[in-house]
Protein backbone atom coordinates (compact mmCIF):
# COMPACT_ATOMS: atom_id res chain seq x y z
CA UNK A 1 0.00 0.00 0.00
CA UNK A 2 0.44 3.73 -0.05
CA UNK A 3 3.71 5.01 2.66
CA UNK A 4 2.25 8.03 4.11
CA UNK A 5 4.10 10.78 6.37
CA UNK A 6 3.32 13.04 8.35
CA UNK A 7 4.50 16.60 9.89
CA UNK A 8 4.93 17.00 12.47
CA UNK A 9 4.30 14.65 14.60
CA UNK A 10 3.12 16.74 17.47
CA UNK A 11 2.65 20.32 17.88
CA UNK A 12 1.90 22.93 20.68
CA UNK A 13 0.32 26.31 19.95
CA UNK A 14 -0.78 29.36 21.74
CA UNK A 15 -4.52 30.52 21.46
CA UNK A 16 -5.01 32.69 17.87
CA UNK A 17 -2.15 31.54 16.08
CA UNK A 18 -2.08 29.18 13.10
CA UNK A 19 -0.45 26.25 12.87
CA UNK A 20 0.23 24.10 9.48
CA UNK A 21 0.30 20.15 8.99
CA UNK A 22 1.91 18.40 6.17
CA UNK A 23 0.91 14.96 4.62
CA UNK A 24 2.75 13.76 2.04
CA UNK A 25 2.39 10.57 -0.04
CA UNK A 26 5.61 8.72 -0.38
CA UNK A 27 5.32 6.35 -3.25
CA UNK A 28 2.28 7.03 -5.02
CA UNK A 29 0.73 9.92 -6.95
CA UNK A 30 -2.44 11.20 -4.65
CA UNK A 31 -5.03 12.69 -6.80
CA UNK A 32 -7.16 12.55 -4.01
CA UNK A 33 -6.08 13.10 -0.16
CA UNK A 34 -8.27 13.52 2.92
CA UNK A 35 -8.05 14.79 6.24
CA UNK A 36 -9.77 13.78 9.31
CA UNK A 37 -9.80 14.57 12.86
CA UNK A 38 -9.93 11.87 15.90
CA UNK A 39 -10.72 12.86 19.46
CA UNK A 40 -9.45 10.85 21.90
CA UNK A 41 -11.49 7.84 22.41
CA UNK A 42 -13.29 8.25 19.69
CA UNK A 43 -13.60 7.25 16.11
CA UNK A 44 -12.63 9.00 13.30
CA UNK A 45 -14.83 11.83 11.43
CA UNK A 46 -13.68 13.20 7.62
CA UNK A 47 -13.08 16.54 7.72
CA UNK A 48 -12.34 17.12 3.94
CA UNK A 49 -11.43 16.05 0.75
CA UNK A 50 -8.41 17.54 -1.25
CA UNK A 51 -7.95 16.85 -5.52
CA UNK A 52 -5.07 18.01 -6.50
CA UNK A 53 -5.52 21.22 -8.52
CA UNK A 54 -8.96 22.06 -7.17
CA UNK A 55 -11.00 23.13 -4.16
CA UNK A 56 -11.11 21.19 -0.92
CA UNK A 57 -14.91 19.67 -0.40
CA UNK A 58 -15.85 20.35 3.37
CA UNK A 59 -17.59 18.08 5.66
CA UNK A 60 -20.95 19.28 7.25
CA UNK A 61 -19.88 21.54 10.33
CA UNK A 62 -16.32 22.09 9.23
CA UNK A 63 -15.68 25.74 9.10
CA UNK A 64 -13.64 25.83 5.65
CA UNK A 65 -12.30 29.46 6.59
CA UNK A 66 -10.81 28.10 9.97
CA UNK A 67 -9.59 24.45 8.25
CA UNK A 68 -6.96 25.93 4.91
CA UNK A 69 -6.49 22.73 2.78
CA UNK A 70 -3.92 22.95 -0.09
CA UNK A 71 -3.13 20.06 -2.21
CA UNK A 72 -0.54 21.62 -4.29
CA UNK A 73 0.70 18.78 -5.59
CA UNK A 74 0.28 14.69 -6.31
CA UNK A 75 2.74 14.16 -3.35
CA UNK A 76 1.69 16.96 -0.69
CA UNK A 77 -1.63 18.29 0.78
CA UNK A 78 -1.32 20.46 3.52
CA UNK A 79 -4.21 21.26 6.49
CA UNK A 80 -3.64 24.85 7.61
CA UNK A 81 -5.53 25.12 11.49
CA UNK A 82 -5.95 29.35 11.55
CA UNK A 83 -6.93 31.29 14.87
CA UNK A 84 -6.34 27.64 16.62
CA UNK A 85 -8.59 27.82 20.07
CA UNK A 86 -8.12 25.06 22.55
CA UNK A 87 -10.76 23.28 21.46
CA UNK A 88 -8.81 22.35 18.37
CA UNK A 89 -7.35 20.74 20.35
CA UNK A 90 -7.22 17.16 18.25
CA UNK A 91 -5.11 14.23 16.41
CA UNK A 92 -5.40 15.04 13.05
CA UNK A 93 -5.01 11.90 10.38
CA UNK A 94 -4.29 12.58 6.34
CA UNK A 95 -4.80 9.47 3.95
CA UNK A 96 -4.43 9.10 0.17
CA UNK A 97 -6.21 7.19 -2.00
CA UNK A 98 -5.32 4.24 -4.10
CA UNK A 99 -8.24 3.03 -5.55
CA UNK A 100 -10.65 1.92 -3.34
CA UNK A 101 -8.15 1.93 -0.65
CA UNK A 102 -7.03 4.57 1.60
CA UNK A 103 -3.54 4.57 3.11
CA UNK A 104 -3.39 6.80 6.54
CA UNK A 105 -0.63 8.96 7.58
CA UNK A 106 0.65 8.64 11.43
CA UNK A 107 -1.35 11.19 12.35
CA UNK A 108 -0.11 14.72 14.25
CA UNK A 109 -1.46 15.81 18.13
CA UNK A 110 -2.05 19.25 17.82
CA UNK A 111 -2.15 20.62 21.29
CA UNK A 112 -3.75 24.30 21.70
CA UNK A 113 -2.89 26.42 24.94
CA UNK B 1 -28.24 6.95 6.47
CA UNK B 2 -24.41 7.09 6.44
CA UNK B 3 -23.74 5.88 9.65
CA UNK B 4 -21.76 2.67 10.48
CA UNK B 5 -22.56 0.62 13.88
CA UNK B 6 -20.06 -1.70 15.45
CA UNK B 7 -19.96 -3.61 18.50
CA UNK B 8 -19.05 -4.28 21.15
CA UNK B 9 -17.15 -0.79 22.23
CA UNK B 10 -14.74 -3.18 24.08
CA UNK B 11 -13.64 -6.64 24.06
CA UNK B 12 -11.47 -9.03 26.13
CA UNK B 13 -10.54 -12.83 24.92
CA UNK B 14 -7.61 -14.67 26.18
CA UNK B 15 -4.61 -15.63 23.68
CA UNK B 16 -5.56 -18.17 20.46
CA UNK B 17 -8.99 -17.42 21.09
CA UNK B 18 -11.47 -15.61 18.04
CA UNK B 19 -12.33 -12.16 18.83
CA UNK B 20 -15.51 -11.52 16.70
CA UNK B 21 -16.14 -7.35 16.33
CA UNK B 22 -19.58 -6.50 13.94
CA UNK B 23 -20.86 -3.75 11.92
CA UNK B 24 -23.90 -2.44 10.93
CA UNK B 25 -24.66 -0.22 7.77
CA UNK B 26 -28.12 1.40 6.48
CA UNK B 27 -26.86 2.96 3.30
CA UNK B 28 -26.87 0.22 0.26
CA UNK B 29 -24.89 2.68 -2.22
CA UNK B 30 -21.61 1.53 -0.13
CA UNK B 31 -19.58 -0.73 -2.12
CA UNK B 32 -16.66 -1.19 -0.01
CA UNK B 33 -15.82 -2.50 3.18
CA UNK B 34 -12.60 -2.25 4.69
CA UNK B 35 -11.04 -2.95 8.61
CA UNK B 36 -8.79 -0.72 10.10
CA UNK B 37 -6.14 -1.49 13.04
CA UNK B 38 -4.85 1.72 14.95
CA UNK B 39 -2.37 1.31 17.74
CA UNK B 40 -2.63 4.50 20.78
CA UNK B 41 -0.95 7.58 19.12
CA UNK B 42 -0.47 6.09 15.40
CA UNK B 43 -2.82 6.30 11.79
CA UNK B 44 -4.94 3.72 11.21
CA UNK B 45 -3.93 1.10 9.01
CA UNK B 46 -5.56 -1.18 6.58
CA UNK B 47 -6.32 -4.90 7.71
CA UNK B 48 -8.51 -6.09 5.06
CA UNK B 49 -11.48 -5.29 2.85
CA UNK B 50 -14.11 -6.75 0.91
CA UNK B 51 -16.88 -5.94 -1.78
CA UNK B 52 -20.30 -6.52 -1.22
CA UNK B 53 -20.56 -9.26 -4.42
CA UNK B 54 -18.43 -11.60 -2.11
CA UNK B 55 -19.40 -13.16 1.24
CA UNK B 56 -16.16 -13.77 2.77
CA UNK B 57 -12.16 -13.21 2.41
CA UNK B 58 -9.52 -14.16 4.47
CA UNK B 59 -5.94 -12.40 4.47
CA UNK B 60 -3.64 -14.78 6.68
CA UNK B 61 -5.49 -14.66 10.26
CA UNK B 62 -7.92 -12.16 9.54
CA UNK B 63 -11.49 -13.16 7.94
CA UNK B 64 -14.27 -10.57 6.90
CA UNK B 65 -17.78 -11.92 6.72
CA UNK B 66 -20.30 -10.18 4.98
CA UNK B 67 -23.99 -10.41 4.55
CA UNK B 68 -25.37 -8.02 1.79
CA UNK B 69 -29.20 -9.02 2.74
CA UNK B 70 -28.89 -8.29 6.22
CA UNK B 71 -26.52 -5.19 5.78
CA UNK B 72 -23.86 -6.46 8.64
CA UNK B 73 -20.09 -7.71 7.98
CA UNK B 74 -18.11 -8.80 10.62
CA UNK B 75 -14.37 -9.22 11.39
CA UNK B 76 -12.72 -12.72 12.73
CA UNK B 77 -9.29 -12.73 14.11
CA UNK B 78 -8.40 -16.11 14.53
CA UNK B 79 -5.24 -17.16 16.78
CA UNK B 80 -5.59 -14.01 18.55
CA UNK B 81 -2.02 -12.19 19.98
CA UNK B 82 -1.21 -9.87 22.76
CA UNK B 83 0.29 -7.66 19.87
CA UNK B 84 -3.59 -7.67 18.35
CA UNK B 85 -4.55 -6.01 21.04
CA UNK B 86 -5.55 -2.71 19.63
CA UNK B 87 -8.40 -0.87 18.58
CA UNK B 88 -10.34 -2.26 15.44
CA UNK B 89 -12.78 0.02 13.12
CA UNK B 90 -15.11 -1.32 10.32
CA UNK B 91 -15.81 1.37 7.69
CA UNK B 92 -17.79 1.97 4.67
CA UNK B 93 -16.89 3.43 1.28
CA UNK B 94 -19.01 5.29 -0.84
CA UNK B 95 -17.47 6.28 -4.11
CA UNK B 96 -18.07 9.67 -5.33
CA UNK B 97 -17.15 12.79 -7.77
CA UNK B 98 -14.04 13.65 -6.01
CA UNK B 99 -13.16 10.44 -4.01
CA UNK B 100 -13.84 7.16 -2.12
CA UNK B 101 -15.14 8.41 1.18
CA UNK B 102 -15.36 6.30 4.16
CA UNK B 103 -17.38 6.45 6.88
CA UNK B 104 -16.28 4.32 10.11
CA UNK B 105 -17.73 2.52 13.06
CA UNK B 106 -16.86 3.90 16.56
CA UNK B 107 -14.37 1.35 17.29
CA UNK B 108 -13.69 -1.51 19.39
CA UNK B 109 -10.90 -1.95 21.98
CA UNK B 110 -9.56 -5.45 21.67
CA UNK B 111 -7.17 -6.96 24.85
CA UNK B 112 -6.17 -10.43 23.89
CA UNK B 113 -4.57 -11.57 27.16
CA UNK B 114 -2.28 -14.42 28.00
Amino acid sequence: GAVVSQHPSWVICKSGTSVKIECRSLDFQATTMFWYRQFPKQSLMLMATSNEGSKATYEQGVEKDKFLINHASLTLSTLTVTSAHPEDSSFYICSVQSYYEQYFGPGTRLTVT
Amino acid sequence: QQQVKQSPQSLIVQKGGIPIINCAYENTAFDYFPWYQQFPGKGPALLIAIRPDVSEKKEGRFTISFNKSAKQFSLHIMDSQPGDSATYFCAASLSTGGGNKLTFGTGTQLKVEL
